[in-house]
Parts: structure tokens; sequence; C-alpha cells
């Protein structure tokens, strides 16, 4: 069946370092993919997403490429923020919505 | 606004005392779904809806019963709670039948302690 995995946290980075989470899925069809960002005390929300491959979905300095090829949906942030602390999850929609485990990414100033 | 809204936001209870988390959204979303939080699992998805009087089982549905009488409301229900079942709930909602290209809203949560 259909699975999300994504590298286990926690990551411990300073301000203004490069960010990579890695993301990779398995999927029988052609999949939606997300990823979802979830601070302290809160529920999730979007951070961003893509529908097809090579699509790049942005938002907030966070990039994240539909790889079809490498069935991966990487995130990346150039500059990271402590304000950016908080736990990431990738997720794919297909015809089923299924979540990654969750990376909690902690950023020290 | 448009939210998920999901009640009460804290609960502590005793085994085997009946209680339902509400959740209701003001979207006019087909999709709704329950999942569970926990430290090391991450979310894991209990029951979800696709449309009024249509529910299914997601990947944790023991101890657990919903009902979606309208399209707004999608109340979780454990008839008799244990202790396993002490976690962070998330309830949300999505456009479409579950399939599609739209992103799930989530609601705050409803952290709940079973004693």
């Amino acid at each position: 069946g259909d699975s999300v995995t994504q590298m286990e946290g926690p990551v411990t980075l300073s301000e203004e370092a490069f960010l990579t989470i890695n993301c990779t899925y398995t999927a029988t069809g052609y999949p939606s993919l997300f990823w979802y960002v979830q601070y302290p005390g809160e529920g999730l929300q979007l951070l961003l997403k893509a529908t097809k491959a090579d699509d790049k979905g942005s938002n907030k300095g966070f990039e994240a490429t539909y790889r079809k090829e490498t069935t991966s949906f990487h995130l990346e942030k150039g500059s990271v923020q402590v304000s950016d602390s908080a736990v990431y999850f990738c997720a794919l929609r297909d015809d089923k919505i299924i979540f990654g485990k969750g990376t909690r990414l902690h950023i020290l100033p | 606004e448009a939210q998920v809204t999901q009640n009460p936001r804290y609960l502590i209870t005793v085994t085997g005392k009946k209680l339902t988390v509400t959740c209701s959204q003001n979207m006019n979303h087909e999709y709704m779904s329950w999942y569970r939080q926990d430290p090391g699992l991450g979310l894991r998805q209990i029951y979800y809806s696709m449309n009024v009087e249509v529910t299914d089982k997601g990947d944790v549905p023991e101890g657990y019963k919903v009902s979606r009488k309208e399209k707004r409301n999608f109340p979780l229900i454990l008839e008799s709670p244990s202790p396993n079942q002490t976690s962070l709930y998330f309830c949300a909602s999505t456009p479409g039948g579950g399939t599609g290209s739209y992103e799930q809203y989530f609601g705050p949560g409803t952290r709940l302690t079973v004693t």
C-alpha cells in the first residue's frame, strides 16, 4: 500500500543554517504531496504542496520539489529562524491520505 | 472565518466513563477524519467520512465510534475509555470525497487523559 517515510528527528540547527528534511513515498497512483507544520500547542497547517511531477511548492522560504523518478519530496530552507522550530509532516493524497511520522526541528539562536 | 473547531480542548476522565469530542467545520467539506497523535507514532487515522452517513475505519478504530448525520459535524465517541486512549486528538476536513489535490484543514486538537 501507499506509504510515506521521513527522516527521524529531532533535528537541531543553528539559526541561519540550511535545512533539509527528507521525505520519500510509495504510491501506486499519482498522488499529491504535502508538507504540514505543527507549531507548539497547535494543530497542523499546510506549509506547501505539489500536485504533479516536477512541481515545486514554496511558502515562507521553504521549498519542496515533487520528484517522481526518486519518489521524493524533500523540504528545504536556505536560512532557518528560531520561529521555524516545529514538527514537520510529509503527506500524500491519492485514494487515501497518508502522513509520515513527523520530524521535530529545533533551531538554536 | 473558515475553520475546524473541536471541543473540549482538554479533558481528563476516568476509565469507562463515556465521552464525546465534538468536531465542526464551516467550509462545506465532504471529507472529515479523526486522528490521534502519540510520541514516536506520528498521526494515525481513527475514522474518516467521505460524506453524510458514510463513515469508514482508519488505521486504529478500536474503542472509538463516529457518526456523520450532518455535513458539518463529525463527533468522536469513546463508549468506554481506557488509559491507552490517552492521546492528542485532531479532527480534519477537506473538500472532495478523499481523492484530489486539496489539503486538509485541522482543528486545534483535544488533549485527552484517561486515568
